[in-house]
């Protein structure tokens, strides 16, 4: 079966500790991206990759980073920076990364801060 | 700031009846244009992509883009109880190179009353 799989489910981050998400696809996607959604909002762009070792901060890149060492894995890191990391977080992957491009979304992870 | 507008609901339909979900945008250049369905706690799935003025009919679905206008709106005939979601209108960027940066609205929630 081919798709996107994030890990865990769920995480709890402790104050000042950070924290790895993981994203995985074997769609053969050379484009990944990483989205948060806060409740009752819609989803906001982290960063993005359109091919291994190279990727762009989105919107809201602050307190993030994130690695493309591998076509297949694209990982995001939350760090102590980030004062308000409590929310939803999608990773999707499109073919190449062109515009008009349909982006397909991973199960989420939802961050919870202890 | 690129801006996507939907109204938040509920949208409250009976079943059988059918639902009509706006959205709105502010950047004249979008090309692409998409609808994604979200259940409560799961990750967003594409319903319609839409690319030029006009209609797009897939099922129950249809999508209609006017470009002039800078609208784009979903209409779900014969509504289940099944379309019970929140429906995410999602608009590239706008910008004509090989980026695939989505701004999306913040969801209307509908639900379809037996």
């Amino acid at each position: 079966d081919g798709g996107i799989t994030q890990s865990p489910k769920y995480l709890f981050r402790k104050e000042g500790q950070n924290v790895t998400l993981s994203c995985e696809q074997n769609l053969n996607h050379d484009a990944m991206y990483w989205y948060r959604q806060d409740p009752g909002q819609g989803l906001r762009l982290i960063y993005y990759s359109h091919i291994v070792n190279d990727f762009q901060k989105g919107d809201i890149a602050e307190g993030y980073s994130v690695s493309r060492e591998k076509k297949e894995s694209f990982p995001l890191t939350v760090t102590s920076a980030q004062k308000n990391p409590t929310a939803f977080y999608l990773c999707a992957s499109s073919i190449s990364g062109q515009e008009g491009e349909t982006q397909y979304f991973g199960p989420g992870t939802r961050l919870l801060v202890l | 700031q690129k801006e996507v507008e939907q109204n938040s609901g509920p949208l409250s339909v009976p079943e059988g009846a059918i639902a009509s979900l706006n959205c709105t945008y502010s950047d004249r250049g979008s090309q692409s244009f998409f609808w994604y369905r979200q259940y409560s706690g799961k990750s967003p799935e594409l319903i319609m992509s839409i690319y030029s003025n006009g209609d797009k009919e897939d099922g129950r679905f249809t999508a209609q883009l006017n470009k002039a206008s800078q609208y784009v709106s979903l209409l779900i005939r014969d509504s289940q109880p099944s379309d019970s979601a929140t429906y995410l209108c999602a608009v590239n960027s706008g910008i004509k190179a090989a980026v695939n940066k989505l701004t999306f609205g913040g969801g209307t929630r509908v639900l379809v009353k037996p």
